[in-house]
Formats: C-alpha cells, structure tokens, sequence
C-alpha cells in the first residue's frame, strides 16, 4: 500500500538557518503530495501542495517540488524564524481528501 | 481562527471505561469527517471515514466495535473508544471536508489509559 517517510526528528536550529525536511514516498499511480504544518495547541494546517510531477509547491517561504524520479518532496526554507517551530507532516492522496502521513518531525527554532 | 473543535484535548482514564471525544466544525457543513489515530513517533494512521448520516467505514485492524464513530449532523462527529485499555492509549485526530472539498483538522486529543 501507499507509505511516506520522512526524517525523525526533533530538528534543532538556529534562527536564520536554513531547513531541510527529507521526504520520500510509495504510490501506486500518481498522488497529490502535501506539508502539513501542526503549531503547538493547534490542528494540521496546509502548509503547501503539489498535485504533479515537477510541480513545486510554495507558500510563507516555504517550498518542496514533487520529483516523480526520485518519490521525494523534501521540503525546505532558506531562513527560518522562531515562529517556525512546530511539527511537520508530510503526506500523499491518491484522490479525494483520503491521506496517508509520515511519522511527522518537530522542527525547534532558537533565537 | 479554528474551524474545527476538538474536545477534550487530553483525558485520562482508567482501564475498562469508555471515552468520548467530539469534533465539531464551527463554519461549515462537514460533509465527511475523518478519524485518525498516532502512536508515538509513528504516522497519523486513518481509522475511519464518516459521512453525515450514513455508517462509518472502517480502514482494515480497526475495531468497528471498539471504536463507536457516529457522524449525527454536519457539525459534529464523535469517537468513543469503548472499554479503552492501555494499548488504546494514543493522539487520535479529525478532520472534516464540506462541498469544496478543503480539509481541515482538529487539534487532536491525547488518551491516556492507565
């Protein structure tokens, strides 16, 4: 069946560092691929999504591209800001809104 | 602000009774609600999907009987987790979708079962 897996963390940086979030998937067939974000005390939010091979999805400078050769969508941010902290899940959907997750990393941003 | 409310977000219970946990949407029309369940460093595994009015459909291993999903009305769904024992100790997560499709999720609620 479908699977993601995505580096343990926790991730530790400091402010302005840049962050690398590895990511790899098993699919049958072409999923839609997405970074779900988890601040503390709050719900999974869309953070970015790509629907194809070679798309690359982007949002609050944030950006992971959907490499259809490799099954990765590593996500990454050149700078990051303390307000970065929190857990990141990715995960894939066949179709329709049925997802499967990685394990998630917690990413921790010291000023 | 939060569209989903999840409740309670953390419950401790002794081995034996039965837990309920609420997922409401605050500003739409859930149409479909999801239920999933996280062990410590491991993946958000779905448990079930619910449509208003309808049975829940249970993903394969889980316990239809142990945990009672009902989807009443399109602001709220309910897991209870029947006779909970410390292996059902766990994150259990919702999410919900309306007619455009978008996903939101609750905060999630951590069991405890001593």
């Amino acid at each position: 069946g479908d699977s993601v897996t995505q580096m343990e963390g926790p991730v530790t940086l400091s402010e302005e560092a840049f962050l690398t979030i590895n990511c790899t998937y098993t699919a049958t067939g072409y999923p839609s691929l997405f970074w779900y974000v988890q601040y503390p005390g709050e719900g999974l939010q869309l953070l970015l999504k790509a629907t194809k091979a070679d798309d690359k999805g982007s949002n609050k400078g944030f950006e992971a591209t959907y490499r259809k050769e490799t099954t990765s969508f590593h996500l990454e941010k050149g700078s990051v800001q303390v307000s970065d902290s929190a857990v990141y899940f990715c995960a894939l959907s066949p179709a329709g809104n049925k997802l499967t997750f990685g394990g998630g990393t917690r990413v921790l941003v010291k000023p | 602000g939060a569209v989903v409310s999840q409740h309670p977000s953390r419950v401790i219970c002794k081995s034996g009774t039965s837990v309920k946990i609420e997922c409401r949407s605050l500003d739409f029309q859930a149409t479909t609600m999801f239920w999933y369940r996280q062990f410590p460093k491991k993946s958000l595994m779905l448990m079930a999907t619910s449509n208003e009015g309808s049975k829940a459909t249970y993903e394969q291993g889980v316990e239809k009987d142990k945990f009672l999903i009902n989807h009443a009305s399109l602001t709220l769904s309910t897991l209870t987790v029947t006779s909970a024992h410390p292996e059902d100790s766990s994150f259990y997560i919702c999410s919900l979708t309306g007619s455009d499709e978008k996903l939101f999720f609750g905060s999630g609620t951590q069991l405890s079962v001593l």
